[in-house]
């Protein structure tokens, strides 16, 4: 069965530092979401590309946030200089989002960031 | 602006016992309603899809119910059991071009022996 892929599972890393974390959607997929989902809340959307296409970036920290699809297809997220604050996890999602077909979100695994 | 509200926020119950799980919602033009599960430590799934037209949908032990005039949902899980404590978002989706989906912050369900 076909998946989102997310790396790396686990990160820790000291505040300041930059990090990058990547997601290989569903073939065929060309939508991609990028969340951070704090402990115990629900998933806050930071980008949707539509392709290679910025949708939607407008709850995206661009000060120290960032993210590619180059290709319209893997993408990654950028945090640089990486805050205390910036600790979550950081959920990749993948949906058809053709004429007529659903719009079911398939997520990864995620990414869980720890800032110290 | 569209939002996603969800009750209770955490919830406690014995295995085999019944539960349910409330989504209000005001979200337009609306297209769809999902429910996920979220398994600590692991990304959501997909548990139903509800469309405007339908009023009622099960997946085995969960059965989802819409009221689009209200614009009210429910998930219902029936004999509960160890495996069932997770979280439940419920999102919904607004139509015209990208699906674009709006979460809830969910619900946490704890199930004891």
């Amino acid at each position: 069965e076909a998946e989102v892929a997310q790396s790396p599972r686990y990160k820790i890393t000291e505040k300041s530092q930059a990090v990058a974390f990547w997601c290989d959607p569903i073939s065929g997929h060309a939508t991609l979401y990028w969340y951070r989902q704090i402990l115990g809340q629900g998933p806050e959307l930071l980008v949707q590309f539509q392709d290679e296409s910025v949708v939607d970036d407008s709850q995206l920290p661009k000060d120290r946030f960032s993210a590619e699809r180059l290709k319209g297809v893997d993408s990654t997220l950028k945090i640089q200089p990486a805050e205390l604050g910036d600790s979550a996890m950081y959920l990749c999602a993948s949906s058809h989002d053709r004429e007529g077909v659903t719009g079911e979100l398939f997520f990864g695994e995620g990414s869980r960031l720890t800032v110290l | 602006k569209n939002q996603v509200e969800q009750s209770p926020q955490s919830l406690i119950i014995l295995e085999g016992k019944n539960c349910t799980l409330q989504c209000n919602y005001t979200v337009s033009p609306f297209s769809n309603l999902r429910w996920y599960k979220q398994d600590t430590g692991r990304g959501p799934v997909s548990l139903t899809i509800m469309t405007f037209s339908e009023n009622t949908k099960s997946n085995g032990r969960y059965t989802a119910t819409l009221d689009a005039d209200t614009k009210q949902s429910s998930l219902h899980i029936t004999a509960s059991q160890l495996s069932d404590s997770a979280s439940y978002i419920c999102v919904v989706s607004t139509s015209g071009g990208s699906y674009i989906p709006t979460f809830g912050r969910g619900t946490s369900l704890i199930v004891h022996p």
